[in-house]
């Protein structure tokens, strides 16, 4: 079946530090690749997302790559913010059923 | 963006009774909704998947007992935990895609804070 592992966090950064958050994934097929963001005490929202190999989805200065080869989809942005502590979600959606990585708290000090 | 309402926000219940959670597409129709429960440390476990004018699928594990999951129409599905304890006590979030597209991006609620004294 399909899987999403994710680095364990919490992970912490200082304002203005370069984030990566490693996703990796185990599919059939092609499906499409997310990132959602869940703010403290909210429920999850849309990030970025990517439905193609090669695809890059961007949002709010985060990037990820579909890397059909490696099988990643790892999130990263050149300068967090205080703004951006929260859970980060990688996640897969092929023919129905979504699948969630656990999620990684980042945690940004200023 | 398509929106996803959920209600209500938080409950708070005595063991041994029911508590309906509500979760509405506010702009758009879904044939489909899933269920979501949030544990500490933040994992999503997908519970059941809601199917508009026919039975709900669960997974593996989750009591269709004891979540009754009914997708009334288009824009509403309901998840009722009944005879709630005190391990039921979580967050429980649902979501949708828009339509069709077996890639659609889901949109969620904002989630719902059960705690069962």
């Amino acid at each position: 079946g399909n899987s999403v592992t994710q680095m364990e966090g919490p992970v912490t950064l200082s304002e203005e530090a370069f984030l990566t958050i490693n996703c990796t994934y185990t599919a059939t097929g092609y499906p499409s690749l997310f990132w959602y963001v869940q703010y403290p005490g909210e429920g999850l929202q849309l990030l970025l997302k990517a439905t193609k190999a090669d695809d890059k989805g961007s949002n709010k200065g985060f990037e990820a790559t579909y890397r059909k080869e490696t099988t990643s989809f790892h999130l990263e942005k050149g300068s967090v913010q205080v703004s951006d502590s929260a859970v980060y979600f990688c996640a897969l959606k092929g023919s129905y059923i979504p699948t969630f990585g656990r999620g990684t708290s980042l945690i940004v000090h200023p | 963006g398509a929106v996803v309402s959920q209600h209500p926000s938080w409950v708070i219940c005595k063991s041994g009774t029911s508590v309906k959670i509500e979760c509405r597409s506010l702009d758009f129709q879904a044939t489909t909704m899933f269920w979501y429960r949030q544990f500490p440390k933040q994992s999503l476990m997908l519970m059941a998947t809601s199917n508009e004018g026919s039975k709900a699928t669960y997974e593996q594990g989750v009591e269709k007992d004891k979540f009754l999951i009914n997708h009334a129409s288009l824009t509403l599905s309901t998840l009722t935990v009944t005879s709630a304890h005190p391990e039921d006590s979580s967050f429980y979030i649902c979501s949708a895609p828009i339509a069709g597209n077996a890639t659609d991006t889901q949109y969620f609620g904002p989630g719902t804070r059960l705690t069962v004294l």
